[in-house]
């Protein structure tokens, strides 16, 4: 297994467009997490999945965000009708929920909205 | 509700100097803490962590860490500083077990500067 991947590494869109980011995991991991990390911060905690459950969402994740893990796989997160502040790395990480926890993460999708 | 709070957002040693970055935590429920660091444009790398069991825990690249519940911190060390060690690091804590969430929150980073 060669570890978490993201897809793509950098998204450059402009305003007002709709984006797809793509996270495979671990295989055998069972919970995948979404992060949002802005320049010069720590990542912060958006959503997770157990399996293909979505069980929590942050209050950072507004309404034109959706993010999807069919069949317990691989996600999706979606941003509609992207806007400037939505420039980040967001990062994807998998666990296993049996194992303390610990979690891997990918190496990230740079987004920039012009 | 958990935090965590590093102590000084940029350090800078000298290359074989001891490696000292600050992390201090707040949890109302036992943590589990980790480091992690990350290089330009990468993801994050995990460094140690503790969960249960012994307060001192080694990592990779000569890293380690003490839990200390009394005074809430979980500070990073490291003997002599290497050029390689230059990034950013993160402390985090997370509820932890396989009943709660597992997420993890992050402080906001220390960029660790290592000076020839």
């Amino acid at each position: 297994d060669t570890g978490v991947s993201q897809n793509p590494r950098h998204k450059i869109t402009k305003r007002g467009q709709n984006v797809t980011f793509r996270c495979d995991p671990i295989s055998e991991h069972n919970r995948l997490y979404w992060y949002r990390q802005t320049l010069g911060q720590g990542p912060e905690f958006l959503t997770y999945f157990q399996n293909e459950a979505q069980l929590e969402k942050s209050r950072l994740l507004s309404d034109r965000f959706s993010a999807e893990r069919p069949k317990g796989s691989f996600s999706t997160l979606e941003i509609q009708r992207t806007e400037q502040g939505d420039s980040a790395m967001y990062l994807c990480a998998s666990s296993n929920s049996g194992s303390y926890n610990e979690q891997f993460f990918g190496p990230g999708t740079r987004l920039t909205v012009l | 509700a958990q935090s965590v709070t590093q102590l000084g957002s940029h350090v800078s040693v000298s290359e074989g100097a001891l490696v000292l970055l600050r992390c201090n935590y707040s949890s109302s429920v036992p943590p589990y803490l980790f480091w992690y660091v990350q290089y330009p444009n990468q993801g994050l790398q995990l460094l140690l962590k503790y969960t249960t069991g012994a307060t001192l825990v080694k990592g990779i690249n000569g890293f380690e860490a003490e839990f200390k519940k009394s005074e809430t911190s979980f500070h990073l060390t490291k003997p002599s500083a290497h050029m390689s060690d230059a990034a950013e690091y993160f402390c985090a804590v997370s509820d932890g077990g396989s009943s709660n969430t597992g997420k993890l929150i992050f402080g906001q980073g220390t960029t660790l500067q290592v000076k020839p």
